[in-house]
């Protein structure tokens, strides 16, 4: 059965400083998702990982995946207030279902 | 250009009523899922179909029921609600693995009381 760790599930940060979530995936999978959520909506869709080595950037966030360590990470740069939110990785498992981490609550203090 | 959409967005449940969540997709997508959402949690299935007339347990199935008769539809019913039941709950569509990623609407916050 296919485990998906985050860490850390809170990270509380300055504005400007940089920062990385990490998550860890327990069998081989060929898809890794990073998925945004604020407070009482649904999720938004950042970034689909699909190859080992992949990197990916939108404005201060930047996604990679090792899928030899089964690892992914979501890099912060010069973080500010509006990138406060939840983040998830989600993992696809067996018959295409989305497993997800329990989540990293970031809050950017100015 | 709707997407994913759920009905109800709010509902507040007494313990043992029955309801059934609405979820409906406009995108021709063959896997359809169901996830919950408790408080500072990361989302758990339910329930997913992959095609009309076939649906299969997800990691929490128990206390609910599904049924997929058209693409388009994918309705979770909920027998006799318990407060355990408190959750938000959303509903996802997709293509078939490997083509595209998935759609969630937008949530339906369920109380039990």
């Amino acid at each position: 059965e296919l485990k998906v760790e985050q860490n850390p599930l809170f990270l509380s940060m300055q504005e400007g400083k940089n920062y990385t979530i990490y998550c860890n995936y327990s069998t081989t999978s060929d898809r890794l998702y990073w998925y945004r959520q604020d407070p009482g909506k649904s999720l938004e869709s950042l970034f689909v990982l699909l190859s080992n080595g992949a990197v990916k950037q939108e404005g201060r966030l930047m996604a990679s995946l090792d899928t030899k360590a089964r690892l992914s990470t979501l890099h912060i740069t010069a973080a500010v207030h509006d990138l406060s939110a939840t983040y998830f990785c989600a993992v696809v498992a067996e018959g295409n279902k989305l497993v997800f981490g329990a989540g990293t609550i970031l809050r950017v203090k100015s | 250009n709707a997407g994913v959409t759920q009905t109800p967005k709010f509902r507040i449940l007494k313990i043992g009523q029955s309801m059934t969540l609405q979820c409906a997709q406009d995108m021709n997508h063959n896997y359809m899922y169901w996830y919950r959402q408790d408080p500072g949690m990361g989302l758990k299935l339910i329930y997913y179909s992959v095609g009309a007339g076939i649906t299969d347990k997800g990691e929490v199935p128990n206390g609910y029921n599904v049924s997929r008769s058209t693409t388009e539809d994918f309705p979770l019913r909920l027998e006799l609600a318990a407060p355990s039941q408190t959750s938000v709950y959303f509903c996802a569509s997709s293509y078939s693995p490997g083509q595209g990623g998935y759609t969630f609407g937008s949530g339906t916050r369920l109380t039990v009381v």
